[in-house]
């Protein structure tokens, strides 16, 4: 059975530094790129990057490009996910997830992790 | 940047059906996936492909895209298919962008 456990939820003080962690397993982890999803509260989903474990190969989407820094520890079958100085904006759930890609294009992702809370809060 | 455009809300009476559409440039030259999120729970898949859908996911949910405009139906909605519904499509391998996401609530 394929899963996705993240680690627990974080409150954290403005300027400090973070780092989350998605663990895989039923599945080999280094094959499929996982992705990292934030959720800010009340808000829709937006796709902060991908990170391909087997070669930690990185894409990140535009607005989280120097915002974030996401890796992956194949060793051990998990991504991360950190930030140098966190802001209160930073607040939001975040998740992680596998992604199916497709030759032609029909990209999805097929399995979610639980879902990690960060609050920044002074 | 590619944006993609849903309303962010749809109402629906128990039993009929409802449309969930999501809107972009060209849409229909490319995949459109759909995921369905209930409160306090990660998403699930429902759709990919524009109309297949995973193991496990009811008959009632199908999807089409074409022209600029992907469309996610619920046939036979049900009290627990009130949810919020993203769509998804992948400029890249590795580029996807969410819709804004849409509410579906059932009267």
């Amino acid at each position: 059975e394929v899963q996705l456990v993240q680690s627990g939820a974080e409150v954290k003080k403005p300027g400090e530094s973070l780092r989350i962690s998605c663990k895989g397993s039923g599945y080999i982890f280094t094959n499929s790129w996982i992705g990292w999803v934030r959720q800010m509260p009340g808000k829709g989903l937006e796709l902060m990057g991908v990170i391909y474990p087997g070669d930690s190969d990185t894409k990140y989407s535009p607005p989280f490009q120097g915002q974030v820094t996401i890796s992956a520890d194949k060793s051990i079958s998990t991504a991360y996910v950190q930030w140098s100085s966190l802001k209160a904006s930073d607040t939001a759930m975040y998740y992680c997830a596998r992604l199916v890609s497709i030759d032609y294009g029909a990209n999805y992702f097929d399995y979610w992790g639980q879902g990690t809370l960060v609050i920044v809060s002074s | 940047s590619y944006e993609l455009a849903q309303p962010p809300s749809v109402s629906v009476s128990q039993g009929q059906t409802a449309s969930i559409t999501c809107s972009g440039d060209k849409l229909g030259d490319r995949y459109v996936c759909w995921y369905q999120q209930k409160p306090g729970q990660s998403p699930v898949l429902i759709i990919y492909e524009d109309k297949k859908r995973p193991s496990g996911i009811p008959e009632r949910f199908s999807g089409s895209n074409t022209g600029n405009t992907a469309t996610l139906t619920i046939s036979g909605t049900q009290s627990m298919d009130e949810a919020d519904y993203y769509c998804q499509a992948w400029l890249s391998t590795t580029a996807g962008v969410f819709g804004g996401g849409t509410k579906l609530t059932v009267l």
